[in-house]
C-alpha cells in the first residue's frame, strides 16, 4: 500500500508484484523527463527517460508513461526485485538550450517486501 | 573505474570552518554540476560549469565558491560553514550542456555535517 512517511512518500510492494511510482511536474513547456534511481549511500542513478512527443517508452522491467495533458509522469516497474528497494525521482529539463538544468521532483521511497 | 568520484565521502566540522570538496570525471564530459540534497531527500541544482566557463549559479550564498581546474574536475569551497549547509552534496557530469537531453551522471555524494 502508499503511505506519507515522516520525510517521503513510500509505497510498499510485496517481491514479484508490479510498482507504479507517480510524478506530478510543474513546467508545460518542459519536453524532457527523466527517471533516476537513489539507493541508500549512493548518489541518483538514470533509470530511463521520455520525450515530450511521446506517451510511452518501455525498457527492461521499466515503462515510462507521460501525460501531458495533466503534467503527470509514472514509472511502473514489473516483477519488483528486492534490489528495486530505493528513492525514485522524477525530473525535468527546464531552460533554454545552453542553459538547462534538471529539475527534481520529490523523491517516492519503495521498500521492497521480500 | 569510477566514472564521477568525489572526496572526501564524509566531512564532520565546526561552524565557523571553511571546507572544500573536491570531484573528478574519467568520462571526458564537457559539463559538470554540483548538487544539494537536504534531510528531506529534495535535490537541488547549484552550479554548472562547461569546458571550465561557469554556465549555471543558483542562489546559492557566496559562501559557496566553485572552481574548476579543467574540465575533469569541479572543486567546491564552502567559507564560514553553517549549520544549514549541512546536506548531502552531488557531482555529477553530462557530455554536453548544449543538448536538452543530455544523461547525468552522479557521483557517490560528500555527506556534510557541520555542528
Amino acid at each position: 500500500g502508499e503511505s506519507v512517511g515522516l520525510h517521503l512518500p513510500t509505497l510498499s510492494v510485496q517481491e514479484g508484484d508490479n510498482s507504479i511510482i507517480n510524478c506530478a511536474y510543474s513546467n508545460s513547456a518542459s519536453d524532457y523527463f527523466i527517471w533516476y534511481k537513489q539507493e541508500s549511500g549512493k548518489g541518483p542513478q538514470f533509470i530511463i527517460d521520455i520525450r515530450s512527443n511521446m506517451d510511452k517508452r518501455q525498457g527492461q522491467r521499466v515503462t515510462v508513461l507521460l501525460n501531458k495533458t495533466v503534467k503527470h509522469l509514472s514509472l511502473q516497474i514489473a516483477a519488483t526485485q528486492p534490489g528495486d528497494s530505493a528513492v525514485y525521482f522524477c525530473a525535468e529539463v527546464e531552460g533554454a538550450n545552453g542553459n538547462n538544468r534538471l529539475a527534481f521532483g520529490k523523491g517516492n521511497q519503495v521498500v521492497v517486501i521480500p | 573505474d569510477t566514472a564521477v568520484s568525489q572526496t572526501p565521502k564524509y566531512l564532520v566540522t565546526q561552524m565557523g570552518n571553511d571546507k572544500s570538496i573536491k570531484c573528478e570525471q574519467n568520462l571526458g564530459h564537457d559539463t559538470m554540476y554540483w548538487y544539494k540534497q537536504d534531510s528531506k531527500k529534495f535535490l537541488k541544482i547549484m552550479f554548472s560549469y562547461n569546458n571550465k566557463e561557469l554556465i549555471i549559479n543558483e542562489t546559492v550564498p557566496n559562501r559557496f565558491s566553485p572552481k574548476s581546474p579543467d574540465k575533469a574536475h569541479l572543486n567546491l569551497h564552502i567559507n564560514s560553514l553553517e549549520l544549514g549547509d549541512s546536506a548531502v552534496y552531488f557531482c555529477a557530469s553530462s557530455q554536453d550542456r548544449a543538448s536538452a537531453q543530455e544523461t547525468q551522471y552522479f557521483g557517490p555524494g560528500t555527506r556534510l555535517l557541520v555542528l
